[in-house]
């Protein structure tokens, strides 16, 4: 039969309000983590990377957080932009080159 | 630099035909991962390749297979497609620092197994 798709988080923000995006991960042995932001049509495109000794780490707008005791992070976008419309995923690699990618977030910023 | 590269960009195939799909990574990143990504499933880890052995491998029968060149370009192939192997594949290069792996990906090749 049919596949029933994954029904994403969505995310609605107005344009130039800050955007959070939370993702829960499974292995409390991973050590390092990415955002990944993928529009439409494209593959995913890196965002912001964090590993396990640190709790934050800030980019160009965009700020990740890790809580490692309740195996969770968080993704925020200051002064989000129609731009920043996408889906969101952050993975978790567990070893290698081998990520594990969470099921993602759509994000839509209404102008 | 230019970035990851996929060809072909979409493949139509029929039921019961094999394929193969191609990545050219980033200059000097020498492992190379394969990811599945559809609606059902999200993106799912096929393998990785680092000096043309495979190193890692995720969950996926044996028609999904993957070789390295020399180069470290890569190659995917499924055979006996079966209609639920429709998906994005996507690519991914990586450039290992400190032993963790920045993963960058290609477009991806949308195939439609009919």
């Amino acid at each position: 039969g049919e596949s029933v798709g994954l029904h994403l988080p969505t995310l609605s923000v107005q344009e130039g309000d800050n955007s959070i995006i939370n993702c829960a991960y499974s292995n409390s042995a991973s050590d390092y983590f990415i955002w990944y932001k993928q529009e439409s049509g494209k593959g995913p495109q890196f965002i912001i990377d964090i590993r396990s000794n640190m709790d934050k780490r800030q980019g160009q707008r965009v700020t990740v957080l890790l809580n490692k005791t309740v195996k969770h992070l968080s993704l925020q976008i200051a002064a989000t932009q129609p731009g920043d419309s996408a889906v969101y995923f952050c993975a978790e690699n567990q070893f290698r080159g081998k990520l594990i990618f969470g099921q993602g977030t759509e994000l839509s910023v209404k102008p | 630099k230019a970035g990851v590269t996929q060809t072909p960009r979409y493949l139509i195939k029929t039921r019961g035909q094999q394929v193969t799909l191609s990545c050219s990574p980033i200059s000097g990143h020498r492992s190379v991962s394969w990811y599945q990504q559809t609606p059902g499933q999200g993106l799912q880890f096929l393998f990785e390749y680092f000096s043309e052995t495979q190193r890692n491998k995720g969950n996926f029968p044996g028609r999904f297979s993957g070789r390295q060149f020399s180069n470290s370009r890569s190659e995917m192939n499924v055979s006996t497609l079966e209609l639920g192997d429709s998906a994005l594949y996507l690519c991914a290069s990586s450039l290992e620092m400190d032993g963790h792996y920045e993963q960058y990906f290609g477009p991806g090749t949308r195939l439609t197994v009919t």
